[in-house]
């Protein structure tokens, strides 16, 4: 049973380029969730996709954006990118149809560099 | 503003002892309660999730829910340096988003 992929593992921007991140949920999962975790903190939460729609967002700028595909697989975009945008992006998916209490499974994350 | 509050630590414990970790939360509508265990530069790894009050025990794992404290607890028992982690907490709030904790770190020293 495939767990929650992402890639690439690492990267390397410089600012004001524009990043793509990709994420495929476990097998069987219907909800991909993003978050964004810098050195020493929790993950904080980015935005959730489900049905190829964004369902919720946190408080992050326009800046970041996403998209689910037919296959449940997420891509997470940042534009613009700024040095506070380093940090470790993780993807999480769920299954929302079967399970009530939506545990969610991490990715090994993305560690994204902007110098 | 939903927070979730966790002591930073480090916590040290002895080989074999148990090792008791502590949340609180702010949103009494909070319904499900996660513990992550992220080992460094690892991504968070899923160990135990509880949504009744009282206790759920999982192996060396139990996790304790006192909703009307709005206060979550993970105990380790017969620690191993192998659990030398940090443990974060995490709330479902909202429809299905998580708010995490900073986490705490814990030692286990042989």
């Amino acid at each position: 049973d495939a767990g929650v992929t992402q890639s690439p593992t690492h990267l390397i921007k410089t600012r004001g380029q524009q990043v793509t991140l990709r994420c495929s949920p476990k097998s069987g999962h219907d909800t991909v969730s993003w978050y964004q975790q810098a050195l020493g903190q929790g993950p904080q939460f980015i935005f959730q996709y489900y049905e190829e729609e964004e369902r919720q967002r946190g408080n992050f700028p326009d800046r970041f954006s996403g998209h689910q595909f037919p296959n449940y697989s997420s891509e997470l975009n940042v534009n613009a990118l700024l040095l506070g945008d380093s940090a470790l992006y993780l993807c999480a998916s769920s299954d929302r149809g079967q399970n009530t209490y939506y545990e969610q499974y991490f990715g090994p994350g993305t560690r994204l560099t902007v110098t | 503003q939903k927070e979730v509050e966790q002591n930073s630590g480090p916590l040290s414990v002895p080989e074999g002892a148990i090792a008791s970790l502590n949340c609180t939360y702010s949103d009494r509508g909070s319904q499900s309660f996660f513990w992550y265990r992220q080992y460094s530069g690892k991504s968070p790894e899923l160990i135990m999730s509880i949504y009744s009050n009282g206790d759920k025990e999982d192996g060396r794992f139990t996790a304790q829910l006192n909703k009307a404290s709005q206060y979550v607890s993970l105990l380790i028992r017969d620690s191993q340096p192998s659990d030398s982690a940090t443990y974060l907490c995490a709330v479902k709030s909202g429809y299905s988003t998580l708010t995490f904790g900073k986490g705490t770190m814990l030692l286990v020293s042989p």
